[in-house]
């Protein structure tokens, strides 16, 4: 079955600490990954995406992430947190469902809290 | 500006009652989404939309009905078959589907709040 875990629901920070967010997924066909960012009472953006090419992609806000296929991970890592940082972040994976690249499966999310 | 818009922000509902979230784009995008979103669970697909007068169940379709009358337009209505509504739901749109492997960005509506009471 195609699924994506997110392994902490939260993690804690102090500011200007680096952070690590992860995200598997189980698959037997070929993915899109992306994360996206989500403020408190707002709609999502997109933070990076990893489609093909380099495994390790940059994004907005200075986060980055890598994209390992053997251990069917793509987690997302920044090197110093801002409090600005504050908010939940989604893993989300397309499974070419139906043979559609849009179409997309969200992990549970991890609230991301930077303290100061 | 292009974007998604969402209304309204906050709802609230009497047990029993059908209600209408509205979702619309000016991104002339032909594809349209609508997900639920719960703590700790993420986001899960309710309906999506390829194109007008056409609309396909996502994974957690019981208990909700929409309609493609419009390209803009993706209303969802929440029906009192639906068990436990309360939640946040958020609309969204990419150029089309992705078929053949191809990706188009999702853009998301701000969302709205369903307490019901």
């Amino acid at each position: 079955a195609q699924s994506v875990t997110q392994l902490d629901s939260q993690v804690p920070v102090f500011e200007e600490a680096p952070v690590e967010l992860r995200c598997n997924y189980s698959s037997s066909v070929s993915v899109y990954l992306f994360w996206y960012v989500q403020y408190p009472n707002q709609g999502l953006q997109l933070l990076l995406k990893y489609l093909s090419g380099s495994t390790l992609v940059k994004g907005i806000n200075g986060f980055e992430a890598e994209f390992n296929k053997s251990q069917t991970s793509f987690h997302l890592r920044k090197p110093s947190v801002h409090i600005s940082d504050t908010a939940e972040y989604f893993c989300a994976v397309s499974f070419f469902h139906n043979n559609a690249g849009n179409m997309l499966t969200f992990g549970g999310g991890t609230r991301l809290m930077v303290k100061p | 500006d292009g974007g998604i818009t969402q209304s309204p922000k906050y709802l609230f509902r009497k047990e029993g009652q059908n209600v209408t979230l509205s979702c619309e784009q000016n991104l002339n995008h032909d594809a349209m989404y609508w997900y639920r979103q719960d703590p700790g669970q993420g986001l899960r697909l309710i309906y999506y939309s390829q194109i007008v007068n056409d609309f396909q169940k996502g994974d957690i379709a019981e208990g909700y009905s929409v309609s493609r009358e419009k390209k803009e337009s993706f209303p969802l209505t929440v029906t009192s078959a639906q068990k436990n509504p309360t939640a946040f739901y958020l609309c969204a749109s990419s150029m089309d589907l992705g078929h053949g492997g191809t990706y188009n960005e999702q853009f998301f509506g701000p969302g709205t709040r369903l307490t019901v009471l």
